[in-house]
């Protein structure tokens, strides 16, 4: 079975510049997380939807960052514009229900210059 | 909300040693998740134990929830166990997963 998808698996730009952050869960799970890793604070939660619906965005740190789910099978993350303390791995997770383990996709290193 | 600890923050193994990574919550828990995040990154689903005992190959885990601690063993440690290892714990609505900072284990060949 396919794992979550994310895209791109790197991307640097310039600051200024929108970042969009592609993912697409595992098929069925009806729950979908975005976090953040970096060295400073470690790995955090941003937002999380539930049947495609956003549930809490009180992680997303400013209004800079905007998440949307469309659709079961895909979310994005987008930044505009982008700063240079952007820079972090951004996580997409999946589970089946709110209550069951999730399975994360192999990241987005997000370099802003 | 929760606080979740781990210890040691670093652990350095010969091949072929066993260690215990330890994980600590402040409240009781309806989620949590044992990863292992790779050199390359990647994070990988070791456990879900919110209580009781898993085994998988050469890891197990417990989880204590009464007394609000969990454990990853690791047994026969090879070069490929190196990373760092995270506990990850959900309370209340549970969704919510707060992790830790992390354990790092070299294992030397």
């Amino acid at each position: 079975d396919a794992g979550v998808i994310q895209s791109p698996r790197h991307e640097v730009t310039e600051m200024g510049q929108e970042v969009t952050l592609r993912c697409k869960p595992i098929s069925g799970h009806n729950s979908l997380f975005w976090y953040r890793q970096t060295m400073m604070r470690g790995l955090e939660l941003l937002i999380y939807f539930n049947n495609n619906v956003p549930i809490d965005d009180s992680g997303m740190p400013e209004d800079r960052f905007s998440a949307k789910m469309p659709n079961a099978s895909f979310s994005t993350l987008k930044i505009q514009p982008s700063e240079p303390r952007d820079s972090a791995v951004y996580f997409c997770a999946s589970s089946p229900q709110e209550n069951q383990p999730q399975h994360f996709g192999d990241g987005t290193r997000l370099s802003i210059l | 909300g929760i606080q979740v600890e781990q210890s040691p923050p670093d652990l350095i193994l010969q091949e072929g040693a066993n260690s215990t990574l330890r994980c600590n919550f402040s409240d009781s828990v309806n989620n949590l998740q044992w990863f292992h995040q790779n050199p390359w990154g990647q994070l990988i689903n070791l456990f879900y134990i919110p209580s009781g005992t898993k085994q998988n190959g050469r890891l197990s885990a417990t989880t204590v929830a009464t007394e609000r601690y969990s454990l990853l063993y690791i047994s026969s440690s090879q070069t490929t166990d190196s990373g760092v290892y995270f506990c990850a714990a959900g309370a209340g609505s549970n969704y919510k997963l707060t992790f830790g900072k992390g354990t790092l284990l070299t294992v030397n060949p």
